[in-house]
């Protein structure tokens, strides 16, 4: 398998403009997380699923924020509109679930968000 | 809720001497605990992890943790430190079905 795959790898927007990163999970993984990564706030999980189904989304900062999973192979993060202090290393993760999570989260390289 | 401390943001070490990244962790459960390495511009690779069993876990490149539920650490140490070492490190602790990170510490290499 070749690992957690994100597009793109980076993108510089406009404020305003809508952004979306794209994520393909390891395939047969039944997890799938969205990080965002800051100098000031370190690594926050902003969403994650379950066989596609929205669990938690306390993470995510505001509306203008949305995440989906339409199928089991592939998610996307929606920035509408996209702000400056949306800049930002965007992570996706995926996971196969064992008791209590024991097993690692396999990341991506990333998706550094520019927004000017 | 679960959650990790990563003590000291930066450390810096010289060519071949002792690495020491410190955690500790706070669970109302039996925890477990990873420590993950980012390279420049990279995505997370772990390092190791603690779930069950023995308390002394060993990884990849030469690292190791050890589990104190007395002192509730899981410090990362590595014997001798090369220049390949130079990277964030953070650790992590699970809680349910998602992994919280600590704050991450860069660790720099002297040569």
């Amino acid at each position: 398998d070749a690992g957690v795959i994100q597009s793109p790898r980076h993108e510089v927007t406009e404020m305003g403009q809508e952004v979306t990163l794209r994520c393909k999970p390891i395939s047969g993984h039944d997890y799938l997380f969205w990080y965002r990564q800051t100098m000031m706030r370190g690594l926050e999980l902003l969403i994650y699923f379950n066989n596609n189904v929205p669990i938690d989304d306390s993470g995510m900062p505001e509306d203008r924020f949305s995440a989906k999973m339409p199928n089991a192979s592939f998610s996307t993060l929606k920035i509408q509109p996209s702000e400056p202090r949306d800049s930002a290393v965007y992570f996706c993760a995926s996971s196969l679930f064992r008791v209590r999570m024991n097993t690692e989260a396999f990341f991506g390289q990333g998706t550094r968000l520019t927004v000017v | 809720a679960q959650s990790v401390t990563q003590l000291g943001s930066h450390v810096s070490v010289s060519e071949g001497a002792l690495v020491l990244l410190r955690c500790n962790y706070s669970s109302s459960v039996p925890p477990y605990l990873f420590w993950y390495v980012q390279y420049p511009n990279q995505g997370l690779q772990l390092l190791l992890k603690y779930t069950t069993g023995a308390t002394l876990v060993k990884g990849i490149n030469g690292f190791e943790a050890e589990f104190k539920k007395s002192e509730t650490s899981f410090h990362l140490t590595k014997p001798s430190a090369h220049m390949s070492d130079a990277a964030e490190y953070f650790c992590a602790v699970s809680s349910n079905e998602k992994l919280t990170f600590g704050t991450g510490t860069r660790l720099t290499i002297i040569p």
